[in-house]
This record gives structure tokens, sequence and C-alpha cells, in this order.
């Protein structure tokens, strides 16, 4: 079944306990992307990459980090977590977004830090 | 960098009547529209989508219409149901560059039966 998997659902953490969130999909997409959704604010992209090894920041890149060392894997470190970055987090994927191809989301992950 | 503005914020629709959720960009050069659905608890799901050589898309009770002199778009729900009930979010992008696609704040969309 073609699928973004983001692991895991649900984190509670403390302040500054670093933590990666994994996003893999099976779907030989060119194209991954992080968002953070909040109340009010809508879906704003963190990272994203257009290919392997090929990283660029989106509209809220501060305090995280990513890598796309392979195809199918776009990890999201958070090395010093803070409690303004509680949110939901979702992973996407897309053939080409450049050709307009439709993006497939993760089923997100719920992190609180406290 | 492209911005994406939508209103409203939340709707509120009897059963059986329409809404329309507007949606306006700054990038005149964005050329792909696309519109996804995120019901409670859910992912966000594509629903439809327009290109800028196309003026109104249409996918059963679903319309998109585009406006590229004025830069807006719209989404079109008719004959509404309580399972249309969802956060809807408007996009845009270009098929160039190295640009990303731009979500706007989303609409809450509440059809009361």
């Amino acid at each position: 079944e073609a699928q973004v998997t983001q692991n895991p659902r649900y984190l509670i953490t403390v302040t500054g306990k670093k933590l990666t969130v994994t996003c893999s999909q099976n779907m030989n997409h060119e194209y991954m992307s992080w968002y953070r959704q909040d109340p009010g604010l809508g879906l704003r992209q963190i990272y994203y990459s257009m290919n392997v090894e090929v990283t660029d920041k989106g509209d809220v890149p501060e305090g995280y980090k990513v890598s796309r060392k392979e195809k199918r894997n776009f990890p999201l470190i958070l090395e010093s977590p803070s409690p303004n970055q509680t949110s939901l987090y979702f992973c996407a994927s897309s053939m080409g977004l450049l050709r307009g191809e439709k993006l497939f989301f993760g089923s997100g992950t719920q992190l609180s830090v406290l | 960098g492209e911005n994406v503005e939508q209103h409203p914020s939340t709707l509120s629709v009897q059963e059986g009547d329409s809404a329309v959720i507007k949606c306006t960009y700054s990038d005149s050069a964005s050329n792909y529209f696309p519109w996804y659905k995120q019901e409670l608890g859910k992912r966000p799901q594509l629903i439809i989508d327009i290109r800028s050589n196309v003026g109104e898309k249409k996918d059963q009770r679903i319309a998109v219409t585009l406006n590229k002199t004025a830069k807006h778009f719209s989404l079109h729900i008719t004959e509404t149901q309580p399972e249309d009930s969802a956060v809807y979010f408007c996009a845009a992008s270009r098929n160039s560059g190295n640009t990303p696609l731009v979500f706007g704040k989303g609409t809450r969309l509440s059809v009361i039966a």
C-alpha cells in the first residue's frame, strides 16, 4: 500500500531533550516536506527536500534540522526542543511538486514539550 | 515569496446549502492551486486542484474557480452534507524554480443537519 509513515504518533518530552520524528515513504517520491499545524495558523512548512541530499528551509525552520540521505526517508530532528515547538507535525511527499503533483501526508505526530 | 490569504476562517451552513471559500495569492507566477480537506483527527487530503490554463474545474459537488487577473481562486461545495464538515486548506505554487507549495490558514466548515 502506497503510504507515508510517520513515527511516533504521540510524543511527550521535556525541554532540551533531543528527539527525532521519522518519516518514510514507499512511493519513490522525489519531494518530501515537513509541516507544523497550529490552531489558526494553518500548515506552515518547516523544511523541504526536492531530492536526495537537497534540503531547503521553509517558513519556520528555526529549532529544526532535517536530512535526506536516502530517497525514502526524511527525519525531523529537534536538537533542543522548547515548549513553543509543541504542535502537530505532518510529513508529506510528492512525485514532483514542481509539476503540481499531489501531496501525500503522513498520519501526523502530536508533540508536547514540557 | 508567495503569500496565500484564505477567508473565512470559519463557516457554518445548513445541510443542503452551498459553501464558498475564497483564497487570494500574491505571486503572479503561481500556476497550481490545490485544495486539501482535513477531517477531525485525520491527515489533509487533496480533494481538487486547478492549473492556471483552466478557469474552472468541477468534480461532482465540488468546483474550483480561478481568476488569474485578480489572483484569487475559490472552492464551491453544493448540496452540503454533514460529512463535508472539515477544515479546508487552499494552496498555491509555481511549476518552476525551487519554490514550494504555500498553504492558506484554513477554513473550518461546519454543516448543520
